[in-house]
This record gives C-alpha cells, structure tokens and sequence, in this order.
C-alpha cells in the first residue's frame, strides 16, 4: 500500500512559518488533503486537493505538492494552531485511503 | 448543518462483535455521490481508514482488515452501522464516522465526535 511520511513533530515561535511536510512516492500525482485535530478533538480539513481551503479556514493555511514531498505551510502561527497534522490520499493501487503517521505542531 | 454521530458501546470483550451506529443530519445518502466512511484511532496514534458506504450501496473496505468488517445504511433513517468481528485489544480506539460529500472527493469532512472503544476482558 501507499505510504505517506511525515515528521513526527513540529516546533515553531508564535508569528512565524511551520512547514509541515508529507513524503510519499511520485506524491505530486496525488490529491493531497491535510487535517488538523487539536487536542480531544476530531479532525477538521483545513487543505484539500493540494492547495484549496475549506469555507472557514484562514488564509494562514496554504498546500503545496510537488515530486515526492507536499507540503502545508502555516504562516503567521497563533497558539490555536498547536495540534496533530495528518495529510491523506487516495491510494488507487490499494483502494484505500491513507493517512500520514501524524505530525505534532508545537507553538512555543 | 451537517453532523454525523457515533454510537455503542464503549467496552467490549475480546473475541465478540463491535457494533457502531451512526447517525447523521443535514444530508442524505440517496444523494448521488454521497458516502459515509469510518476512521479510527488508537490512543496517541495515527488515523487509520476502515470502510465506506456509498449512495449506490457499494462498498470499500480496508484490505488489511476486510474479513473483519461489514458496513450497511439505512438510508430512511439516515443511518450507517458498522460492525468488526473478533475484537482483540489493539483494537481499542476513536472510531469516527465520516461524510465524503461527493464521488469526485478523496477527504471526508466533517466528522463525528468520535466514540472510544476499550476492547478488554
């Protein structure tokens, strides 16, 4: 099946950029959607389809996908942002949707 | 407002059937294109896809754990149950009910609140 990489943890200072990335073979072929669960939450889609953003989702919140890496990027990070990001796709191959292992956004 | 629900039990012995309902508002699964999903996630883990129903009936399952899954709706009620056969402990987790709003679509939003299941004797 389709795997999906991400770095298990995230550490970035109030107002400044997280990058958030997500690696997976030839990725840039793939629909790549991302989540954001903060803690005893559900999981919320802040990105879909590499790039577009839900009703609702700050502009703050921006996807990119190119060759083997997609990425999220958070700009402007606020202490609200700390949370568990997973990114997602369609494995056709498989016929299963995967998720990332998760990636923990810490807002120091 | 679309919101989906998760119920069941929250302890179950090992061996026996997990059964969980889900009932949802706000749309229905005779729309064209409409499925409901389900997701868990064991404590401090990642998120793990189990199953989908769609609008037409048909059915996607995790191939890892496909023997051991069923899925069905009840679209007058709008309700999906899933059920998972021979539950052991690492089964324990949130078991999340999810909408996939169109058949165009590969992420599901928005999602239940969750139920935790403690598979234990």
């Amino acid at each position: 099946s389709y795997v999906l990489t991400q770095p298990p943890s995230v550490s970035v200072a109030p107002g400044k950029t997280a990058t958030i990335t997500c690696g997976g073979t030839n990725i840039e072929r793939e629909s790549v959607h991302w989540y954001q669960q903060r803690p005893g939450q559900a999981p919320v889609v802040v990105v879909y389809d590499d790039f577009a953003r839900p009703s609702g989702i700050p502009e703050r919140f921006s996807g990119s996908n190119s060759g083997n890496t997609a990425t999220l990027t958070i700009s402007r990070v606020e202490a609200g942002d700390e949370a568990d990001y997973y990114c997602q796709v369609w494995d056709r191959s498989g016929g299963q949707w995967v998720f990332g292992g998760g990636t923990k956004l810490t807002v120091l | 407002q679309v919101t989906l629900k998760e119920s069941g039990p929250t302890v179950v012995r090992p061996t026996q059937t997990l059964t969980l309902t889900c009932t949802f508002s706000g749309f229905s699964l005779a729309t064209t294109g409409m499925a409901v999903g389900w997701i868990r996630q064991p404590p401090g883990k990642a998120l793990e896809w189990l199953a989908l129903i769609s609008w037409d009936d048909s059915k996607r399952y995790s191939p890892s754990m496909k023997r051991r899954l069923t899925i069905s709706k009840d679209t007058s009620k709008n309700q999906v149950v899933f059920t998972l056969t021979n539950v052991d402990p690492v089964d324990t987790g949130t078991y999340y009910c999810v909408r996939r709003q169109d058949a165009e679509d590969n992420f599901f939003g928005p999602w239940g609140q969750g139920t935790l299941v403690t598979v234990s004797s």
